[in-house]
C-alpha cells in the first residue's frame, strides 16, 4: 500500500526478552518518527530521522531503547531487556522533508505487551 | 517542558450537532495539527496550520490556529455517526518534534 507500514501489529513477549519493531515508511519520505502511546494518552515522541541520521533522540526514555535506519527508508526500533511499562502502542510516521510544514503520517502502530 | 491541554476529555453527540474542542498550550507553536484516531488504528491527519489567525476547513471541519499561537480549536459542524473517535491536537516548535494533547473522545448520545 501507499501508507506506513508497521510490523509485527501485535507482539507478546515476557519480561527480559529483546523485541524489535519494524517501520515502512512512506515512499520517497526522507523523515521518520518513533512515538509510543499508552491506553487513554496522546502519542508521545521518542526520536525522529532525516535521512540515516538520528536528528533528534531526545524522547527516548533510557538506553535499553534504541532505534536504526541504515538506508535511509526502513527503520527498527530496539528494546533490550523489556519491562512491563514499556506495554504501549508504538507508533510510526514519515514526512516528505522535517519542519514546520510537512505533516506526519502515520502507521497503525504496533501494539506491545510484555507480560 | 512543553504541553498541551486538551477539553473536552470527552463528549456525547446527537447526529446533527455541532462540536467544538480546543487546545491551549503554555509555550508558542509554529504549527497546529488536528489527528483523529479510531479504535486499533493510527492517527490520521485532519487539518494542519501554519500561521497565527489562520483559519482552515476540510469539508465539515473548520480549525484555528490562535493568534497568541499559544492554542486551537476545532469545529466539527452538523456531526454524522462517522465522527466518533478520538481527536488529537498536536503542535510542532522545531524540527520534526510533535507534542500532543490527550485527547478528546467523541461518543454518540445513548
Amino acid at each position: 500500500g501507499a501508507g506506513v507500514s508497521q510490523t509485527p501489529s501485535n507482539k507478546v513477549t515476557e519480561k527480559g526478552k529483546y523485541v524489535e519493531l519494524r517501520c515502512d515508511p512512506i515512499s520517497g519520505h526522507t523523515a521518520l518518527y518513533w512515538y509510543r502511546q499508552s491506553l487513554g494518552q496522546g502519542p508521545e515522541f521518542l526520536i525522529y530521522f532525516q535521512g540515516t541520521g538520528a536528528a533528534d533522540d531526545s524522547g527516548l526514555p533510557n538506553d535499553r531503547f534504541f532505534a536504526v535506519r541504515p538506508e535511509g527508508s526502513v527503520s527498527t526500533l530496539k528494546i533490550q531487556r523489556t519491562e512491563r511499562g514499556d506495554s504501549a502502542v508504538y507508533l510510526c510516521a514519515s514526512s516528505s522533508l522535517t519542519g514546520l510544514n510537512q505533516p506526519q503520517h502515520f502507521g497503525d502502530g504496533t501494539r506491545l505487551s510484555i507480560l | 517542558g512543553q504541553q498541551l491541554n486538551q477539553s473536552p476529555q470527552s463528549m456525547f453527540i446527537q447526529e446533527g450537532e455541532d462540536v467544538s474542542m480546543n487546545c491551549t498550550s503554555s509555550s508558542i507553536f509554529n504549527t497546529w495539527l488536528w489527528y483523529k484516531q479510531d479504535p486499533g488504528e493510527g492517527p490520521v491527519l485532519l487539518i494542519a496550520l501554519y500561521k497565527a489567525g489562520e483559519l482552515t476547513s476540510n469539508g465539515r471541519l473548520t480549525a484555528q490556529f490562535g493568534i497568541t499561537r499559544k492554542d486551537s480549536f476545532l469545529n466539527i459542524s452538523a456531526s454524522i455517526p462517522s465522527d466518533v473517535g478520538i481527536y488529537f491536537c498536536a503542535g510542532n516548535y522545531q524540527g520534526g518534534k510533535l507534542i500532543f494533547g490527550q485527547g478528546t473522545e467523541l461518543s454518540v448520545k445513548p
